[in-house]
């Protein structure tokens, strides 16, 4: 069973950059989507970007300017890097991996069916 | 503002059913797969429901999915006490190209 661990500092100073590693144990990045998925405190979920092994990467698009997705196949690793942090950007920050279970699997086949814990990041200076 | 609309809370007393809406556009639910998350309190979100209907191995029958051109529903039968938790809603959006969440759905047991 897939285990993801997200890892990062819990604190970041206002116009900074964040960033965060998931660390995935229990099966291969390879062959799935993995996405970054964050949560301001009593809110709903947003979707921050998803990165495929084969070198596809989608961020949304009010975020795009600023962040940074990458996987790291030697060490199972997918990693988000974000940018002139604000206190808007305090939240929890969930990794999930994103799969498919279709018998032809396409871009859109794919959906988060794993989360991690999630680790609170605190813009503050 | 989230793409996806759900009601802000649901609640039902033990033993009854519960109905979460979830309605969207031709861009994502009327085009796509719907996918429902459970998020206890303090928790991540847990897949409950995907592709409109499909359940995960491991939940129970009491939920079920469907969907009808740009609206889903998320349906609890026989409600218990450890059903009380957030549900969210999610659709591929194309226009977009990105995932749409619903804002969730606050369900009390009462």
């Amino acid at each position: 069973q897939v285990q993801l661990q997200e890892s990062g500092p819990g604190l970041v100073k206002p116009s900074e950059t964040l960033s965060l590693t998931c660390t995935v144990s229990g099966d291969s990045i390879s062959g799935y989507y993995w996405s970054w998925i964050r949560q301001p405190a009593g809110m709903g979920l947003e979707w921050v970007g998803r990165a495929y092994p084969s070198g596809s990467i989608l961020y949304n698009s009010s975020l795009k300017s600023r962040v940074t997705l990458s996987l790291d196949m030697s060490k199972n690793q997918f990693s988000l890097k974000m940018s002139s942090m604000t206190a808007a950007d305090t939240a929890v920050y969930y990794c999930a991996r994103e799969a498919c279970r279709e018998s032809s699997c396409y871009s859109w086949s794919y959906f988060p069916d794993s989360w991690g814990q999630g680790t609170l990041v605190t813009v503050s200076s | 503002q989230s793409v996806l609309t759900q009601p802000p809370s649901a609640s039902g007393t033990p033993g009854q059913k519960v109905t979460i809406s979830c309605s969207g556009s031709s861009s994502n639910i009327g085009s796509n797969y719907v996918y429902w998350y459970q998020q206890l309190p303090g928790t991540a979100p847990k897949l409950l429901i995907y592709r409109n209907n499909e359940r995960p191995s491991g939940v129970p029958d009491r939920f079920s999915g469907s969907k009808s051109g740009t609206s889903a529903s998320l349906a609890i039968s026989g409600l218990r006490s450890e059903d009380e938790a957030e549900y969210y809603c999610a659709a591929w959006h194309d226009s977009l190209s990105s995932w749409a969440f619903g804002g969730g759905t606050k369900l009390t047991v009462l």
